[in-house]
């Protein structure tokens, strides 16, 4: 099965810093890479899907790259509704593996 | 609009089997997608737990196969998650979800609220 090491676990930063978040997978995964953002007591919510593609409705100060192994989330400009758990996702062979999480928190 | 709705026991004693059954609705299980579910332990990330797909096809978490099963109902549309030989391990919230179709992959997109199962005696 792939494995996702994500980092870092936590990070706190200000409303306006630019975030990365990174994910690596122990194989090529082909860009079948997404991205979630998870609040407490809400179902997680699709951000990014095959790597860079932004899914509707999600603001553009979301963006993500990478592939092969390596992939990136990138917040340009932190807001105060952007506090929250992020996870990465592979879909390789019909096989899902999340990332461990990285928690956003204020600074 | 497609709506999940997980049910089922909220304390299973340990040994025995966890058993949840996802409600949809706005959309035939069987006319496509891969359905799931996901589990994430107080404290801890999320998992994915096993997958059907529409025409019942069933793909499971390596570390989970030899006690999962996922089943469908379509005449209820409805699919279910079996746990066999629970233990406290396996508490966590319990979330049913849809893997929509993106270019070539699949991700979760709609989701149930998810449920609270706690393995305890």
């Amino acid at each position: 099965a792939i494995q996702m090491t994500q980092s870092p676990s936590s990070l706190s930063a200000s409303v306006g810093d630019r975030v990365t978040i990174t994910c690596r997978a122990s194989q090529g995964v082909r860009n079948g890479l997404g991205w979630y953002q998870h609040k407490p007591g809400k179902a997680p919510k699709l951000l990014i899907f095959a790597a860079s593609t932004l899914q509707t409705g999600v603001p553009s100060r979301f963006s993500g790259v990478g592939s092969g192994t390596d992939y990136t989330l990138t917040i340009s400009s932190l807001q105060p509704e952007d506090f929250a758990t992020y996870y990465c996702l592979q879909d390789y062979s019909y096989q899902w593996t999340f990332g461990q999480g990285t928690k956003v928190e204020i600074k | 609009q497609v709506l999940l709705q997980e049910s089922g026991p909220g304390l299973v004693k340990p040994s025995e089997t966890l058993s949840l059954s996802c409600a949809v609705s706005g959309y035939s299980i069987s006319s496509g997608h891969f359905w799931g579910w996901i589990r994430q332990p107080p404290g801890k990330g999320l998992e994915w737990i096993g997958s059907i797909y529409h025409d019942g096809s069933t793909y499971y978490n390596p570390s989970l196969r030899s006690r999962v099963t996922i089943s469908r109902d379509t005449t209820t549309n409805r699919f279910s998650l079996m746990l066999f030989s629970v233990t406290a391990a396996d508490t966590a919230v319990y979330y049913c979800a849809r893997l929509g179709d993106y270019d070539r992959w699949h991700f979760f997109d709609y989701w149930g609220q998810g449920t609270l199962v706690t393995v305890s005696s």
